[in-house]
């Protein structure tokens, strides 16, 4: 089956740009999504189809896909930002989702 | 407003069956672009997905929990539900529903729900 590899953390300064990658064999070909979940709380998508982002996610969160890396970038993190992130695709040949182990960004 | 909310016990007994209803608002279960999905996350480990179904009653499950999963339906009082047959320790999570958005991607998700499987 389709597997998604993400690092285990991430650390980055307030005020500068973290990136949390997603590997997969040619991810590049499929849509990839992102979620964000703070402590106690459930998953929230941030980016979908790769770089778009819902209604009320800040700017500050894009996304981008090719070859077999996918990257979800947040710019001027701020403390807020601060949580696991999981990304996700749909494995078409099994016909169901498959997550990424999850990233957790430390805003330092 | 699209909401998901998920109901059950959340203490289980080794070798009993779990049932989860997920009851939705703001969307049709007959609706045919859209499903709900069921996905879990032991305490401080990864999302794992478990089971889809979709309005034109196509349902998947988790290759290695497949034996153990049912998964229906009911349109007229907008529930999912889930049940999981013979609950060990290691089911021990926090159970979501979410709404499968017409990309694949899930949004939004239901608060959760923690059950513990403890004799």
């Amino acid at each position: 089956s389709y597997v998604l590899t993400q690092p285990p953390s991430v650390s980055v300064a307030p005020g500068k740009t973290a990136s949390i990658t997603c590997g997969g064999n040619n991810i590049g070909t499929k849509s990839v999504h992102w979620y964000q979940q703070k402590p106690g709380q459930a998953p929230v998508l941030v980016i979908y189809y790769d770089s778009d982002r819902p209604s009320g996610i800040p700017e500050r969160f894009s996304g981008s896909n090719s070859g077999n890396t996918a990257t979800l970038i947040i710019s001027r993190v701020e403390a807020g930002d601060e949580a696991d992130y999981y990304c996700q695709v749909w494995d078409r040949s099994g016909d169901h989702p498959v997550f990424g182990g999850g990233t957790k960004l430390s805003v330092l | 407003q699209v909401t998901l909310k998920e109901s059950g016990p959340v203490l289980v007994k080794p070798t009993e069956t779990l049932t989860l209803t997920c009851t939705v608002s703001g969307f049709s279960l007959s609706d045919a672009t859209v499903g709900v999905s069921w996905i879990r996350q032991p305490p401080g480990k990864a999302l794992e997905w478990l089971a889809h179904i979709f309005s034109i009653d196509e349902k998947s499950f988790s290759t290695s929990l497949k034996s153990r999963l049912t998964i229906s339906k009911d349109t007229s009082k907008s529930q999912v539900v889930l049940t999981m047959a013979n609950m060990d320790p290691v089911d021990t999570a926090t159970y979501y529903c979410a709404r499968i958005a017409p990309g694949n991607w899930f949004d939004p998700w239901g608060q959760g729900t923690l059950v513990t499987v403890s004799s």
